[in-house]
């Protein structure tokens, strides 16, 4: 069982449509990290939270929306989206920082992802 | 550009066979990390290397870190079908919370 869950597992949702993708971790971690995974390619980075503050954005199309309501929640909003978007999104939870520094010797834990289609 | 490449892509073999994957990166970084990746799945965490010169092993997978070469090798002794899976190394840009994966390497052991 994963620590990092998220929800829904699939979604199908056509190119007008508004829905929005939640991730959950319950490790007290204090980065969240949302990427894009294409069929048997590596996952590419999308967005990171650090302590609930938007700290990358890898030049990502605003039909993506991001949101950290709290440490231990992510959203991803969506909205327009193309059929290139098509894809699996992982969210993960790292340990992160003190506040004073980046304290990156940990691994990411990732969810199960979902797996989302575009019409 | 950051780059982080892996070879072999692909690789078939046979069950107790020893086999090495190799992941090369551009940047200078001393933290890697090795994930897999099954079918359809999630990633899971299974190796992090701190420093040059790291080893670890987990059953029958040994990582290893050569900071100076930018290398880290991933070594498969005597291979059994559990380990069929796609194989990510991954490192993190100094002072940033970005990590960039490698290419992978889907390794399939034949019965």
């Amino acid at each position: 069982d994963t620590e990092v869950t998220q929800t829904p597992k699939h979604l199908v949702m056509g190119m007008t449509n508004k829905k929005s993708l939640k991730c959950e971790q319950h490790m007290g971690h204090r980065a969240m990290y949302w990427y894009k995974q294409k069929a048997k390619k590596p996952p590419e980075l999308m967005f990171v939270y650090s302590y609930e503050k938007l700290s990358i954005n890898e030049s990502v199309p605003s039909r993506f929306s991001p949101e950290c309501p709290n440490s231990s929640l992510l959203n991803l909003h969506l909205h327009a989206l193309q059929p290139e978007d098509s894809a699996l999104y992982l969210c993960a939870s790292s340990q992160g920082g003190t506040g004073q520094g980046v304290l990156s010797n940990q691994p990411q834990h990732f969810g199960d992802g979902t797996r989302l289609s575009i019409l | 550009e950051l780059k982080v490449e892996q070879n072999p892509l692909f690789l078939s073999m046979q069950e107790g066979k020893n086999y090495t994957i190799y992941c090369n990166y551009s940047t200078t970084s001393d933290r890697l990390y090795w994930y897999r990746q099954d079918p359809g799945k999630s990633l899971e965490s299974l190796f992090v290397l701190l420093s040059n010169g790291a080893v670890k092993q987990e059953g029958r997978l040994m990582a290893s870190l050569d900071t100076k070469a930018r290398l880290s090798t991933l070594h498969i002794t005597a291979a059994v079908h559990d380990l069929s899976a796609t194989y990510f190394c991954a490192v993190d840009i100094r002072g940033t919370y970005k990590y960039i994966f490698g290419t992978g390497t889907r390794l399939k052991v034949l019965a």
